[in-house]
């Protein structure tokens, strides 16, 4: 089993709708978890982090977490061709409730919206 | 600029020789890391510095591979012995210590060195 685990894409939704991105982990220690975004050819910049249980808006971007499922995932809403890129999901690194250290990501997710 | 600054951002190399990789990063960040991407993949983790110190390595990281952050601010990836298995988006990124009850700290990504080995 991967340790991070991004659902298969490509996924490609209409300009305005809600893309979906979802991503599983196997640690149940981790404490941190982070989306993402990456244009072709550039690097990860940072889009959310999400700490605690439950839902953590940003203007178009609600991330949503749940530890005892082991569950993380984006919602990105009026999707914007703009958004088109790959989203990478990734957990921080855990021992015994404290942080430390790397993140370990997902395979990303490619995202495609059409105008 | 205060952003992770990474050099150079390509590199074409032969199979055989030796590259050297920089990253400066955020000034008041002490956590400095490196990852490997390749095409279709995640960043898959290499090692990580706090202050000059070298916390943790990958298995990734092979006796051919090194790195340093000699006073605790910028830092080198010296890869030896170049294989084509070793072409790949080499990304750094930095970020600050968590804070006592923060269980996570974000790590802010440099452009990344693009590496050919042919």
């Amino acid at each position: 089993q991967k340790e991070v685990e991004q659902n298969s894409g490509p996924l490609s939704v209409p300009e305005g709708a809600i893309a979906s991105l979802n991503c599983t982990y196997s640690d149940r220690g981790s404490q941190s978890f982070f989306w993402y975004r990456q244009y072709s050819g550039k690097s990860p910049e940072l889009i959310m982090s999400i700490y605690s249980n439950g839902d953590k808006e940003d203007g178009r971007f609600t991330a949503q977490l749940n530890k005892a499922s082991q569950y993380v995932s984006l919602l990105i809403r009026d999707s914007q061709p703009s958004d088109s890129a790959t989203y990478l999901c990734a957990r921080g690194g855990s021992s015994g409730g404290t942080s430390y250290g790397k993140l370990t990501f997902g395979q990303g997710t490619i995202l495609t919206v059409h105008p | 600029d205060t952003g992770v600054s990474q050099d150079p951002r390509h590199k074409i190399t032969k199979r055989g020789q030796n590259v050297t990789f920089r990253c400066d990063p955020i000034s008041e960040h002490n956590r400095l890391y490196w990852y490997r991407q390749t095409l279709g993949q995640g960043p898959e983790f290499l090692t990580y510095f706090q202050n000059e110190a070298q916390l943790e390595k990958s298995r990734l990281l092979s006796d051919r591979f090194s790195a340093e952050r000699p006073k605790g601010s910028f830092s080198t990836l010296e890869i030896q012995r170049t294989e084509q298995g070793d072409s790949a988006m080499y990304l750094c990124a930095s970020s600050p210590m968590p804070g006592r009850g923060t269980p996570g700290e974000t790590q802010y990504f440099g452009p990344g060195t693009r590496l050919l080995v042919l």
